[in-house]
């Protein structure tokens, strides 16, 4: 079945830091790839997505993603985290030339020390 | 920015109760959808909406279920009977395109509750 996992529930980093967000998928085939934030009380925001070409995505509020097919991986990451950047971030995917259905990973809950 | 709006942004029913949640899309997307978010759990898509049909449901959506385009700019949630399980934040979002990945704009959410 197609489906999305995220295995950090919980990830705690100091304001700075570098950041990385682990996404795996699980298609038949190569899915468009979505990371979204939802801060409290917000809706979901889209940060980047990856439909095919580049396998580097830049997004807004200096993320980026990184897609490697060998491994069904989307990870984001943040060179240099802000506190204003924790939130819970969710790694999303529509089959290719399918309806756009998203599927959702669990989500990962940012928190940022100062 | 245009943004796609819902109303109320907190419900709270009784079980066995009808509810309605009102979203407002994007004014030139086409397509439309919501999906819920139970306390903890993923966000799970519900419905896609197009040109006053649906284009595609999950197994949640049963007919206790119902979607909307009652006039030209709102887009509605019907829960005919609700459950306590239906207790969850609930999202609107709206497409220019139906396929191919087009960006999804999501609304703030309304909160159900059911007691």
């Amino acid at each position: 079945a197609q489906s999305v996992t995220q295995p950090d529930i919980h990830i705690t980093v100091s304001e700075g830091a570098s950041l990385e967000l682990r996404c795996n998928y699980s298609y038949g085939a190569t899915p468009y790839l979505f990371w979204y934030v939802q801060s409290p009380g917000q809706g979901l925001q889209l940060l980047l997505k990856y439909f095919s070409g580049d396998t580097l995505v830049q997004g807004i509020k200096g993320f980026e993603a990184e897609f490697k097919r060998s491994q069904s991986s989307f990870n984001l990451r943040k060179p240099s985290v802000h506190w204003s950047d924790a939130a819970e971030y969710f790694c999303a995917a529509v089959p290719s030339g399918g309806y756009n259905k998203l599927i959702f990973g669990s989500g990962t809950r940012l928190a940022v020390h100062p | 920015e245009p943004e796609v709006t819902q109303t109320p942004s907190h419900q709270v029913t009784q079980m066995g109760q009808e509810v309605i949640l009102r979203c407002v899309p994007i004014s030139n997307h086409l397509y439309f959808y919501w999906y819920r978010q139970i306390l903890g759990q993923k966000v799970e898509f519900l419905v896609s909406f197009y040109n006053n049909e649906i284009s595609e449901k999950s197994e949640i959506f049963d007919d206790q279920f119902s979607v909307e385009r009652p006039d030209g700019s709102n887009f509605t949630l019907k829960i005919r009977s609700t459950k306590l399980e239906d207790s969850a934040m609930y999202f609107c979002a709206s497409s220019e395109a139906g396929r191919g990945g087009g960006e999804q704009f999501f609304g703030p959410g309304t909160r159900l509750t059911v007691l």
